[in-house]
């Protein structure tokens, strides 16, 4: 089966604190492709980044970065110093071969920074 | 910067309408979908579409359907609104041939059915 756990639902940390969500995926395919979108309270949900399964590579954008392991297939998201203006739901979504393109999302996991 | 809009951020219907909503994108994308989004449940595909006239079903079609006469416009229709309807819905629109393209989301459209 295809599927994509956030077992975080909510976390809450304080302004500068570094914060990573989880996010562990499931596929028979060895082609595939990994995304994490934020949503702000505003609604729209915002692509962050795509990594597919032959790059293992870490990557780092300013303050975020992604943890890429397929040993524990797992694909973890930090957000280092954090700030209010993350506040936000995360998605981590999955596309495999069969899913035709479409994306497989996680439940994603509420975070508040509170100043 | 791609574009999709949707006609409406809020939305109140009654039990039994027929409720239309629309979504819009600029950039020329062959690929556009429909998600609803319920807490606990993430967001889950309801119809998507690879070209005008083309759709298929996603994981909860039942009790919707969608209509693609342009390209840039992707409608979904609740022919008869229940209130298990209730929930926001988002559109999302993508390049088409290339799976591992991003899809780009509008704001989304909260309805409430009573």
């Amino acid at each position: 089966a295809q599927k994509v756990t956030q077992a975080q639902t909510e976390i809450s940390v304080v302004e500068k604190e570094d914060v990573t969500l989880d996010c562990v995926y499931e596929t028979r395919d060895t082609t595939y492709y990994l995304f994490w979108y934020k949503q702000p309270p505003s609604g729209e949900l915002v692509f962050l980044i795509r990594r597919n399964s032959f790059d293992e590579q870490n990557e780092i954008s300013g303050r975020y970065s992604w943890n890429f392991q397929k040993s524990t297939s797992s694909f973890n998201f930090t957000i280092t110093a954090s700030q209010v203006v993350d506040s936000a739901v995360y998605f981590c979504a999955l596309i495999y071969g069969g899913s035709q393109g479409n994306l497989i999302f996680g439940k994603g996991t509420k975070l508040s920074v509170k100043p | 910067d791609v574009k999709v809009t949707q006609s409406s951020r809020y939305l109140v219907k009654r039990t039994g309408e027929k409720v239309f909503l629309e979504c819009v994108q600029d950039m020329d994308h062959e690929n556009m979908f429909w998600y609803r989004q319920d807490p606990g449940l993430g967001l889950r595909l309801i119809y998507f579409s690879y070209d005008v006239k083309m759709k298929e079903k996603g994981d909860i079609p039942e009790g919707y359907s969608v209509s693609r006469e342009k390209k840039e416009r992707f409608s979904l229709i609740l022919e008869s609104a229940s209130t298990n309807q209730t929930s926001m819905y988002l559109c999302a629109s993508k390049i088409g041939g290339e799976s591992s393209y991003e899809q780009y989301f509008g704001p989304g459209t909260r309805l409430t059915v009573t």
